[in-house]
């Protein structure tokens, strides 16, 4: 139990572009869906906590306008990166938190690797 | 402020035992976790602790004491394949995980 899946898993883009990326929890319900990005042998980064129904929070520093976050129901938040430039080219993972097991648990799906040309 | 403090690197060999420590320091605490992530990959969780004492799970231990701010991963019997990094992370009062920078585990033969 306790999937969570994340689309896609790599991702290559011109410099402009916008880039969806989707997160899935497969069995459970996801009350609360978190967007990390990890730079290479960097630690977590968290970019920004959603709620289902409800506007994401952003850490600060991240800028809402550019990543755009949607956590339309309670098994799907996307990340849409707006207009990319080489230096959002990162590691970019999802996290959910929610009705699986302890609900205290963050379990993160396998990460959407971006490189921005 | 809000710290996390656990080694950088550590090394030991196949088949022996390892303690990765972390301290804590959160705006309130709801609980340690331990996640394990290789190179590449995403974390995947290893363990919660919420209470002080010892919690085992096959080979892997974690323990937590709450009035020490402090928190250890036990392995034992270690692998080729347990080579990766270790991340500690505190939950604070508003459910939010504070991560550390991560223990990178290096194991050989």
């Amino acid at each position: 139990g306790a999937v969570v899946s994340q689309h896609p898993s790599r991702v290559i883009c011109k410099s402009g572009t916008s880039v969806k990326i989707e997160c899935r929890s497969l069995d459970f319900q996801a009350t609360t869906m978190f967007w990390y990005r990890q730079f290479p042998k960097k630690s977590l980064m968290l970019m920004a906590t959603s709620n289902e129904g409800s506007k994401a929070t952003y850490e600060q520093g991240v800028e809402k306008d550019k990543f755009l976050i949607n956590h339309a129901s309670l098994t799907l938040s996307t990340l849409t990166v707006t207009s990319a430039h080489p230096e959002d080219s990162s590691f970019y993972i999802c996290s959910a938190r929610g009705l699986a097991g302890d609900s205290e648990t963050q379990y993160f799906g396998p990460g959407t690797r971006l490189l921005v040309l | 402020g809000q710290n996390i403090d656990q080694p950088t690197e550590m090394t030991a060999t196949e088949g022996a035992i390892v303690q990765i420590n972390c301290t804590y320091q959160t705006s309130g605490f709801n609980g340690l976790f331990w996640y394990q992530q290789h190179a590449g990959e995403a974390p995947t969780f290893l363990s919660y602790n919420v209470l002080d004492g010892l919690e085992e799970k096959g080979r892997f231990s974690s323990f937590l004491s709450r009035s020490k701010g402090y928190s250890y991963l036990l392995l034992k019997e270690l692998q080729m394949k347990d080579s990766a990094s270790y991340l500690c992370a505190s939950m604070d009062s508003n459910y939010q995980l504070i991560w550390g920078a991560g223990t990178k585990l290096i194991i050989k033969p």
